[in-house]
């Protein structure tokens, strides 16, 4: 167990729809990354929050959104939902400072239908 | 660009076979490496990690790792696999500098079956 938790586990949702995945940080933690892994794309890093702020931006849709709340957990708003987007999505965390090593959560499988 | 390549897709082994899989990076920069396993249904667990000092890295399970820097290389090896080592392995590397954040790129994985 890594101390980082996702919630929910698994969603099923169909085209069109909008769903919210959030993720609390191990504690002491104040750097949360958003990760989504696709059979075809593989592990590919969206974004990360630094103590409330975006800190890095990565291959990350703009019907895709994030947040990082004052309690430091974070939340990844996907929007307008394809087939495409089917995948599981986890979440990193780290104090937030070199060298950056990221504890996994059990991530949350979405499958659009 | 940034990227990492891990060679084999696929890796079929019996018990006690050693294992060795491979991974190279490319990146304009210093950077730290990472080996991370998946067991299946489960999340990423880190392995072992590689920041600086002995290129040899010991990790969790028996595994290590060898960073060699002329080759852009941070193999991952265990001298006698187990069933319970069936997993996919991810090989990912961050900058060391700070102006990226730590983001990980990550290889495409190396699926490992072992049989009994």
């Amino acid at each position: 167990d890594s101390g980082v938790t996702q919630t929910p586990k698994h969603l099923i949702t169909a085209t069109g729809q909008r769903v919210t995945l959030r993720c609390s940080p191990r504690s002491g933690d104040l750097s949360v990354y958003w990760y989504q892994q696709s059979l075809d794309q593989g592990l590919q890093f969206l974004i990360q929050y630094y103590n409330g702020e975006e800190r890095a931006k990565g291959n990350i849709l703009e019907r895709f959104s994030a947040q990082q709340f004052p309690d430091l957990h974070s939340e990844l708003n996907l929007s307008s939902l394809e087939l495409g987007d089917s995948a599981l999505y986890f979440c990193a965390s780290n104090p937030g400072f070199p060298p950056y090593e990221q504890y996994f959560g059990p991530g949350t499988r979405l499958t659009v239908t | 660009a940034q990227s990492v390549s891990q060679h084999n897709h696929h890796v079929i082994l019996s018990e006690a076979a050693s294992l060795e899989l491979g991974c190279n990076y490319s990146y304009g920069g210093t950077v730290n490496l990472f080996w991370y396993v998946q067991y299946p249904g489960q999340h990423l667990q880190l392995l072992l990690k590689y920041f600086s000092g002995d290129p040899l890295v010991k990790g969790i399970k028996g595994f290590e790792a060898e960073f060699i820097k002329s080759k852009f290389s941070f193999n991952l090896r265990k001298p006698s696999v187990q069933w319970s080592d069936t997993a996919e392995y991810f090989c990912a590397v961050n900058a060391k500098s700070d102006n990226q954040g730590g983001k990980l790129i990550f290889g495409q994985g190396t699926e490992l079956s072992v049989k009994p």
